[in-house]
């Protein structure tokens, strides 16, 4: 079945620092693929999206690219602020059922 | 401008009680999701419907049932309480077709079984 592995956390980086949080996917067809973020002790809120393979999302400075040939979607940001520490998730939508497979969050720590 | 909410936001239950989750959108989206989230587990589906009558069971949908009476809102009832359902609760909503629509989340209720 379908499926998100996402890098396990917590990631603790410095401010201005380099992000990447990888995540890679297992799916029939042809998937969408998000990352979402959350704040503590909100829900989760869409960052970006991409619906078809090469496409690259982006939103706040973070980006990710669809790769189909090895089924990637890594979020990337060239340098973090403390004010983007949360939760991200990774998550796949197949294109029939609109049902949503999350990856099990990576948690950002981003120090002054 | 368009929404979702939840209510209770925070809940204490004692073990064996009905508890209700109430879960309102007014985005008129066909679809409704309620997950739970829990440490290490992520995101779990427990229930969704892609329209009025129409209901569907998730991953971990033992304990738990819905029903759908109209396109706004989507009621979680847990029909007796245990403690492993002490747990955070979304609901989510999106539209229908294959567009790679998104899921908007409500802020959750933090349900507490005792």
């Amino acid at each position: 079945g379908d499926s998100v592995t996402q890098m396990e956390g917590p990631v603790t980086l410095s401010e201005e620092a380099f992000l990447t949080i990888n995540c890679t996917y297992t799916a029939t067809g042809y998937p969408s693929l998000f990352w979402y973020v959350q704040y503590p002790g909100e829900g989760l809120q869409l960052l970006l999206k991409a619906t078809k393979a090469d496409d690259k999302g982006s939103n706040k400075g973070f980006e990710a690219t669809y790769r189909k040939e090895t089924t990637s979607f890594h979020l990337e940001k060239g340098s973090v602020q403390v004010s983007d520490s949360a939760v991200y998730f990774c998550a796949l939508s197949d294109q029939n059922f609109n049902k949503f497979y999350f990856g099990s969050g990576t948690k950002l720590n981003v120090k002054p | 401008d368009a929404e979702i909410t939840q209510s209770p936001r925070h809940k204490i239950t004692e073990t064996g009680r009905q508890v209700t989750l109430a879960c309102h959108q007014t985005w008129n989206h066909n679809n409704m999701f309620w997950y739970r989230q829990d440490l290490g587990h992520g995101l779990r589906l427990i229930h969704y419907s892609y329209g009025v009558q129409d209901t569907n069971k998730g991953e971990v949908s033992d304990g738990y049932s819905v029903s759908r009476s109209n396109t706004e809102d989507l009621p979680l009832t847990l029909e007796s309480a245990a403690s492993s359902q002490t747990s955070v609760y979304f609901c989510a909503s999106s539209e229908s077709g294959p567009f790679g629509y998104e899921q908007y989340f409500g802020p959750g209720t933090r349900l507490t079984v005792t």
